[in-house]
């Protein structure tokens, strides 16, 4: 149990083009759901919290215009980059948090890399 | 805010050995959870243990335990009995009443034969 997906696993776009991630929770009901950014060596990085219904909260220093995020239902949360760069080239995580959770354990998805051209 | 620092980049241990990595932590919260990720070259993040900050006993997981000084704001893992697959990026992380976690900079393992 606790499955979480995320699709694509790796991608390559070329500069000034949009990619669309989408995290799937596959056996439970995510109310909310998380955003990480990951360099290579380096942390995760929080960018934003998606809760099912309602605007994303975002971190300080992400742009929400340019990290579009939509939590449309229990299960499947999306992480739009728009008008990509070079450097939003990294590996993206996400995480579900199930809703019965009683230890706020958060759920994670395998990543995607995106390497923008 | 919550900061997590882990202040060894790297560690490394033999075959069948003990290692304990370091982690400490700040927070005003009194009502928290901390973990212990692994994150193996394929980056998918593993949770190894969790530890309830109301709990005074330890957590154990197999050959993973912790030792929890909430006074000090300390977690720190022990690894007993070592095994190659256990080499990874290992991040301790903290979540408060706002359900964010928070990573420490990571502890990358390794371990030789």
């Amino acid at each position: 149990g606790a499955v979480v997906s995320q699709h694509p696993s790796w991608v390559i776009c070329k500069s000034g083009t949009s990619v669309k991630i989408e995290c799937r929770s596959l056996d439970f009901q995510a109310t909310t759901m998380f955003w990480y950014r990951q360099f290579p060596k380096q942390s995760l990085m929080l960018m934003a919290t998606s809760n099912e219904g309602s605007k994303a909260t975002y971190e300080q220093g992400v742009e929400k215009d340019k990290f579009l995020i939509n939590h449309a239902s229990l299960t499947l949360s999306t992480l739009t980059v728009t008008s990509a760069h070079p450097e939003d080239s990294s590996f993206y995580i996400c995480s579900a948090r199930d809703r019965r959770a009683f230890y706020n354990e958060q759920f994670f998805g395998p990543g995607t890399r995106l390497t923008v051209l | 805010a919550q900061t997590v620092t882990q202040s060894q980049p790297e560690m490394s241990v033999q075959e069948a050995e003990t290692v304990t990595l370091s982690c400490t932590y700040d927070t005003s919260e009194s009502d928290y959870y901390l973990f212990w990720y692994k994150q193996p070259p394929s980056r998918q993040m593993i949770l190894v243990i969790r530890q309830e900050a109301y709990k005074q006993q330890n957590a154990t997981e197999n050959r993973f335990s912790v030792n929890f000084q909430k006074a000090a704001k300390s977690f720190s893992l022990k690894i007993s009995d070592s095994q190659l697959g256990d080499a990874a990026m290992y991040f301790c992380a903290y979540a408060g009443t706002a359900s964010k976690l928070t990573f420490g900079t990571g502890t990358r393992l390794q371990v030789t034969l």
